[in-house]
């Protein structure tokens, strides 16, 4: 069964330095990744996916990460933060495998980044 | 074009009764997916649909239930709701309903029960 450990509910950072957001997966499977942002009463919008393409993901606003399949992680990270990125960030994963859990997401319990001026 | 469209907003319900969510998938998509978040949790997954068939269902009761309809828009319903269905309710739309397809949420509905 698939399950992501998102290390840290809230991390803080000063504007203009590095954002690190864990996040670790459990899955049978080689699986599908995602991270996630929600701002506040908002709903999710993504910021990148990894497909079983390129490790390293590009996504938007600055952000990427790296599939690494031998820490079975997914970590998030941005070189600068902006006051902008102050949100709450979920990892996901899901499994290219047919069956009931076909195209279903598996959520962490969310990080929230807190960004200092 | 529009994003994933959902209704209400915002709404309050009384214990024991009933409720009713609505969402209009992106154009072109025909996955619908329906997820609960409750605060300070991750969405937890509920139900999928794809051309108008039930694909997928989480660990939730009976009380839940949805459809899509032709158009491949979708609701979700929740009967005789308890305190614990307070949560906000996401919609998700995507092309398929293979698992690297990109799920694309709508805004939510936030239900609290009274």
């Amino acid at each position: 069964a698939q399950s992501v450990t998102q290390l840290g509910s809230h991390v803080s950072v000063s504007e203009g330095a590095l954002v690190l957001l864990r996040c670790n997966y459990s899955s049978s499977v080689p699986p599908y990744l995602f991270w996630y942002v929600q701002y506040p009463n908002q709903g999710l919008q993504l910021l990148l996916k990894y497909t079983s393409a390129a490790t390293l993901v590009k996504g938007i606003n600055g952000f990427e990460a790296e599939f690494k399949k031998s820490e079975t992680s997914f970590h998030l990270t941005k070189p600068s933060a902006h006051m902008s990125d102050a949100a709450e960030y979920f990892c996901a994963v899901s499994e290219p495998a047919r069956g009931s859990t076909l195209g279903r997401l598996y959520f962490g319990r969310g990080t929230q980044l807190t960004v200092w001026p | 074009d529009a994003g994933v469209t959902q209704s209400p907003t915002h709404l309050i319900k009384t214990r024991g009764q009933q409720v009713t969510l609505r969402c209009s998938p992106i154009s072109g998509h025909k996955s619908v997916s329906w997820y609960q978040q409750v605060l300070g949790q991750g969405p937890q997954f509920i139900f999928q649909y794809y051309e108008k068939e039930e694909r997928g269902r989480g660990n939730f009761p009976d009380r839940f239930s949805a459809r899509q309809f032709p158009n491949y828009s979708s609701e979700l319903n929740v009967n005789a709701l308890l305190l614990g269905d307070s949560a906000l309710y996401l919609c998700a739309s995507s092309w398929g309903q293979s698992s690297g397809n990109t799920i694309y949420f709508g805004e939510g509905s936030w239900l609290t029960v009274v």
